[in-house]
């Protein structure tokens, strides 16, 4: 069965720090998706990546094809970016028909 | 623009009772999708229409139906609600093209009791 692996489970950091979340597949993919979820509960598509790297302000995500494996890097870290990142990959198909990783969940302290 | 709307935001049913939960989005988007996520596991997929007039299951659709009533609407129903339905329920919609981000709805907290 396909899986997306992501790590750490659970990360507490504090503000300002640099801060990395890891996501692993089983087979090779289309696309893979990093998304946030706010306390609220709301989902915000972050970074959608077939290759390379994609930047947006503190963010940066990274996606290496050969070793299935992708990184979100959170710089300068921030209280509100405590929220849930969420992994997810396309083995094809259409464009929703994702296996979604269980989720990161980080706690910025001030 | 309000981008993807989901109501109801929470909703309470009995076992056997049955409820419409309704999504549309105001961005001319042909695909739509409707997940489910529960404590401890990723979203799943229950069914999506990759466009207008057409729908297809997906991970976990045992016990849904999905209309495609139009391009803007995508609605989910439970016949019969059953505890194991207990989840939060995200809608979902997609620009054309396969390397695209999608948008999501805030979700509906749904408990079957």
């Amino acid at each position: 069965k396909n899986e997306v692996e992501q790590s750490p489970q659970n990360l507490t950091a504090q503000e300002g720090e640099f801060i990395t979340i890891n996501c692993s597949y089983s087979v090779g993919i289309s696309a893979l998706h990093w998304l946030q979820q706010h306390p609220g509960g709301g989902i915000v598509s972050l970074f959608m990546l077939s290759s390379g790297k994609k930047k947006h302000g503190r963010l940066i995500a990274t996606i290496n094809i050969q070793e299935k494996h992708s990184s979100l890097h959170i710089t300068a870290s921030h209280p509100r970016d405590s929220a849930v990142y969420i992994c997810a990959v396309n083995y094809g198909g259409s464009q929703g028909n994702l296996i979604f990783g269980k989720g990161t969940k980080l706690s910025v302290k001030p | 623009n309000a981008g993807v709307t989901q109501t109801p935001k929470f909703q309470v049913l009995k076992t056997g009772q049955s409820m419409t939960l309704q999504c549309a989005q105001d961005m001319n988007h042909n695909s739509m999708y409707w997940y489910r996520q529960d404590p401890g596991m990723g979203l799943r997929l229950i069914y999506y229409s990759a466009s207008e007039g057409t729908t297809d299951k997906g991970e976990v659709p045992n016990g849904y139906n999905v209309s495609r009533l139009n391009k803007r609407e995508f609605s989910l129903r439970l016949e019969s609600a059953a505890p194991s339905q207990t989840s939060v329920y995200f809608c979902a919609s997609w620009p054309r093209g396969l390397y695209t981000e999608a948008f999501f709805g805030q979700g509906t907290r749904l408990t079957v009791v």
